[in-house]
């Protein structure tokens, strides 16, 4: 079994400042993946960043990094130096290595405040 | 390259009605998948396949059937439609599983009553 949740259904942050978005990813395999997705009001999907479990090195994008705690199964997204093109609703996803179904959170509603 | 399309980007549908919708993608991607995203949901996984005529179901499959003759199209078909259906249909395609990204369609919002 595989579990993904995101316990802040709301966020905001003020233009500039920087934001961390909490996800944890709860399975008993040891390789995995995991992804953070945006979705605007246009509803396109959209793949933020993405980690694998076995790298101890957390991944980053630009202005998006993640802080990846594998014995906590912890998995958050900072956003520095937020934009107000980043205001989106952000799902964490999991997928085991040989799976083909990805599981999702519910996801947190980012607003970024002028 | 469109990517992922999906038709029709808006139904209606009355109670157990039947209808398909349509996803294609040009970017040659051998795994296809059908989610689901319920209001204040993430999505969830209904059918997926892994290439011409392989498909099979994923955690929500109960009123739905998939079929795969090309390595391009994937439709989602809904039989005797009903309330708890009404949902946002996405498409994603991708590489061969393996924590590869899935490339999403625009979404089929898909009302019944």
């Amino acid at each position: 079994a595989q579990t993904v949740t995101q316990s802040q259904p709301e966020m905001s942050v003020q233009e500039a400042e920087t934001v961390t978005l909490s996800c944890t990813y709860d399975t008993s395999e040891s390789d995995y993946y995991l992804f953070w997705y945006k979705q605007p009001p246009s509803r396109q999907m959209i793949l933020v960043i993405r980690q694998e479990a076995y790298k101890q090195q957390n991944a980053t994008e630009n202005r998006f990094s993640v802080n990846f705690q594998k014995a906590a199964k912890s998995f958050s997204l900072k956003i520095s130096d937020s934009q107000l093109g980043d205001a989106a609703m952000y799902f964490c996803a999991g997928q085991r290595r040989w799976d083909n179904d990805m599981r999702f959170g519910a996801g947190t509603r980012l607003t970024v405040k002028p | 390259n469109a990517g992922v399309t999906q038709t029709p980007k808006f139904r209606i549908l009355k109670i157990g009605q039947s209808m398909t919708l349509q996803c294609t993608q040009d970017m040659n991607h051998n795994y296809m998948y059908w989610y689901r995203q319920d209001p204040g949901m993430g999505l969830k996984l209904i059918y997926y396949s892994v290439g011409a005529g392989i498909t099979d179901k994923g955690e929500v499959p109960n009123g739905y059937n998939v079929s795969r003759s090309t390595t391009e199209d994937f439709p989602l078909r809904l039989e005797l439609a009903a309330p708890s259906q009404t949902s946002v249909y996405f498409c994603a395609s991708s590489y061969p599983t393996g924590g590869y990204e899935q490339y999403f369609g625009p979404g089929t919002r898909l009302t019944v009553t």
